[in-house]
C-alpha cells in the first residue's frame, strides 16, 4: 500500500523559510523512474506544482519560485523535503507531496496535504 | 505550457454527458491527465497520457485528444462526481494545471 503524509509548521511568518517533509511508504525513491514532487493549492485557487526530485537524484522546479526553493530526498528515512525561503501571506495554501513515474505517468499517489498559513 | 480548461464552471444533472476541455498553448501528445477534487481532499487521477484509464477509475470517464484539444468526458453523472476536475500537463517543465472546472448540481 503506498501512502504519503506531509508534515510541517501550521504557521509561518512573513520572511521565515517553510520546512516541508513528504514521509511516504510502499515504494522506494531507489526504484528507477520514481520522482517525488510538490504541489500546492492556495484557497478557493488552482494547483501550482512547485518542484520535483527523481530516484536520481534528478531535480526540477518550476521557474517562478526556482530561487526560493530547495528539493532533496532522504532515501534511507522514505523522506522527501521541501524548502521555500523568504516566506509571504501570499505562499498561504494546502501543499501537497505526490508520486509519480518517469513518462507520461500521474501524480498517481498524493498526500493530504498540508495547510501552511503565512502571516504575522 | 499554459491549459485553459472550459468551462470554468458547469452545472448539470444526475444522468447528464458532460465534457470538459482543455486547451494547450502548444501542441504535444498524450502527457496530459485528468484529476478529480473534492473539498479538502487531495486531487485523485482519472486519466493519463491523455486517454488511459487510472485503475479502479469508473468506466463513465474517458479522456481523448492530441496535439492542443483534450478532452475529459463523464457520460452518465452520478452524485459523487460533483467536485472540480483539473487538466495537467507532463510534456515540458514546468508542469502546469488548468484553472479548474467546478461541476455542481443543477
Amino acid at each position: 500500500q503506498i501512502t504519503l503524509k506531509e508534515s510541517g509548521p501550521a504557521l509561518v511568518k512573513p520572511t521565515q523559510t517553510l520546512t516541508l517533509t513528504c514521509t511516504f511508504s510502499g515504494f522506494s525513491l531507489t526504484t528507477s523512474g520514481v520522482a517525488v514532487g510538490w504541489i500546492r493549492q492556495p484557497p478557493g485557487k488552482a494547483l501550482e506544482w512547485l518542484a520535483l526530485v527523481y530516484w536520481d537524484d534528478e531535480k526540477r522546479y518550476n521557474p517562478s519560485l526556482q530561487s526560493r526553493l530547495t528539493i532533496t530526498k532522504d532515501t534511507s528515512k522514505n523522506q522527501v523535503v521541501l524548502t521555500m525561503t523568504n516566506m509571504d501571506p501570499a505562499d498561504t495554501a494546502t501543499y501537497y507531496c505526490a508520486r509519480r513515474r518517469y513518462g507520461d505517468f500521474p501524480f498517481d499517489y498524493w498526500g493530504q496535504g498540508s495547510l501552511i498559513t503565512v502571516s504575522s | 505550457i499554459q491549459l485553459t480548461q472550459s468551462p470554468s464552471s458547469l452545472s448539470a444533472s444526475v444522468g447528464d454527458r458532460v465534457t470538459i476541455t482543455c486547451r494547450a498553448s502548444q501542441g504535444f501528445s498524450s502527457y496530459l491527465a485528468w484529476y478529480q477534487q473534492v473539498p479538502g481532499k487531495a486531487p485523485k487521477v482519472l486519466i493519463y497520457a491523455a486517454s488511459i484509464l487510472q485503475s479502479g477509475v469508473p468506466s463513465r470517464f474517458s479522456g481523448s485528444g492530441s496535439g492542443t484539444d483534450f478532452t475529459l468526458t463523464i457520460s452518465s453523472l452520478q452524485p459523487e462526481d460533483f467536485a472540480t476536475y483539473y487538466c495537467q500537463q507532463f510534456y515540458s517543465y514546468p508542469y502546469t494545471f488548468g484553472q479548474g472546472t467546478k461541476l455542481d448540481i443543477k
